[in-house]
């Protein structure tokens, strides 16, 4: 069974703080590795879609990184602000394009 | 540009009775469709994908079924609804490449309650 683990589950940050969180995933058989960032009320939003060992991505304050050889990706918020406050799902591809999701990690950033 | 979207937003239906669930996915031809539910306390969860009209792979044994009638239109349904249908539905659609590299773009849900 392929299993995704997203840690921590929640975390709770102070506006200015810089955080992470883990993904971790299967080291076989590897496709892709997508973040996506979900918003109370929104839809699912792509942020990355990785696919090379040693891949690193960036989008404004976010960045993500992927080791595929121990099965591991990183997603780093600089200076997290309250706009920031979603949950973060992180998910592995594999045969025929189709995701296996991790549960998340919900994120809230207080002023 | 690509619009997806679904209907209904929230549903509140009884134990027992149907479900229709459409998605319909703008401004692309020949999608990859998906279907996932995320129940309480759990992730998102894959139930059905489709790669072309009629062809649908289930991914979990369940209530549930999935059809797709034309190109952009992808239909999750029951005959009989049970409690442990309750979810968040969300439909997603993608390039129909053969890479597994592309985005899937995810429409607003709908919210099921089975009461």
């Amino acid at each position: 069974i392929l299993n995704v683990e997203q840690s921590p589950q929640s975390l709770h940050v102070q506006e200015g703080d810089s955080t992470n969180f883990t993904c971790s995933f299967p080291s076989s058989n590897f496709y892709a590795l997508h973040w996506y960032r979900w918003e109370t009320a929104k839809s699912p939003e792509a942020l990355f879609v990785m696919t090379l060992n040693g891949d690193e991505k960036k989008k404004g304050r976010i960045s993500a990184t992927l080791n595929t050889k121990e099965g591991y990706s990183y997603l780093y918020i600089k200076g997290s602000q309250p706009e920031d406050s979603a949950t973060y799902l992180c998910a592995f591809s594999f045969q025929g394009g189709k995701l296996i999701f991790g549960q998340g990690t919900e994120l809230s950033v207080k002023p | 540009s690509q619009t997806i979207h679904q209907w209904p937003a929230t549903l509140v239906q009884p134990v027992g009775s149907p479900l229709s669930l459409e998605c319909t996915v703008e401004g692309t031809s020949n999608p990859n469709l998906y279907w996932y539910r995320q129940a309480a306390g759990r992730g998102l969860q894959l139930l059905f994908y489709s790669v072309g009209i009629g062809q649908i792979s289930s991914e979990v044994p369940q209530n549930l079924s999935a059809s797709r009638p034309q190109d952009r239109q992808f239909i999750l349904s029951s005959k009989k609804l049970l409690l442990s249908d309750s979810g968040f539905y969300l439909c997603a659609w993608r390039l129909g490449l053969a890479g597994s590299q592309e985005t899937q773009y995810f429409g607003p849900g709908t919210r099921l309650l089975v009461l």
